[in-house]
């Protein structure tokens, strides 16, 4: 069965650090998402992404995130310049249709981000 | 305001019996998809089940049934005959027609504990 991949499962990063998490979406999905989930608190969208654009983002995902599809498999999100409070757990989805009603996201295994 | 509530940070619930965790929504939409989410220890999301709003019937996977009460903006998950494997963290979301369906909103999640 395919899915999303996300590499690596956990990337430790110093303060102030260039950070760039990689996901490799199901091959026919066109629909593109980032979530992060601090620990021990609920999942928050940061952005989706189709057609290459940006077709969402939240408040969260301000100058210091950008997502980029650099080829026809992976997606990126990467981290300018890496604070604290962004230790989390991102995970990556895709979907095959816009996702107005039932068609579903796939979410990758998520990779742990520790800033120290 | 909250657009997805999950009043029970955690519930118990011993082995082979039913469970309803419960969820409530606010939206003005017409048109918006609900969702059930389960989170176990190891960090994957997996999507569990599905109501759309204009939906006449309650939603059921296996297991797992959706109590839908339109008029009260709830979307309660139903789990019959628990298992052991059912403990988890478990998330209700919520995506809106008006913003074409790219962005899910989730609740804070209930912990579920199964007990032998």
């Amino acid at each position: 069965e395919p899915e999303v991949t996300q590499t690596p499962s956990h990337q430790v990063t110093q303060m102030g650090q260039e950070v760039i998490l990689r996901c490799v979406p199901i091959s026919n999905h066109l629909y593109f998402y980032w979530y992060r989930q601090i620990l021990g608190q609920k999942v928050e969208f940061l952005v989706s992404f189709y057609n290459n654009e940006i077709s969402e983002k939240s408040e969260i995902f301000d100058d210091q995130f950008s997502v980029e599809r650099p080829d026809g498999s992976n997606f990126t999100l990467k981290i300018r310049s890496t604070k604290l409070e962004d230790s989390a757990m991102y995970f990556c989805a895709s979907s095959e249709r816009l996702l107005v009603l039932s068609y579903e996201q796939y979410f990758g295994p998520g990779t742990r981000l520790t800033v120290t | 305001a909250q657009k997805i509530t999950q009043t029970q940070p955690g519930m118990f619930v011993q082995e082979k019996e039913a469970v309803t965790l419960d969820c409530t929504y606010d939206t003005s939409d017409q048109s918006y998809g609900l969702f059930w989410y389960k989170q176990p220890s190891s960090g994957e999301m997996i999507f569990l089940i599905y109501q759309g709003s204009y939906d006449e019937q309650n939603a059921t996977e296996g297991r797992y049934s959706l109590n839908f009460q339109k008029a009260r903006k709830s979307a309660n998950l139903v789990i019959s005959a628990s298992q052991l494997g059912d403990s988890a963290m478990y998330f209700c979301a919520m995506r809106e027609g008006n913003t074409g369906g790219f962005k899910t909103i989730f609740g804070a999640g209930t912990r579920l504990f199964v007990k032998a």
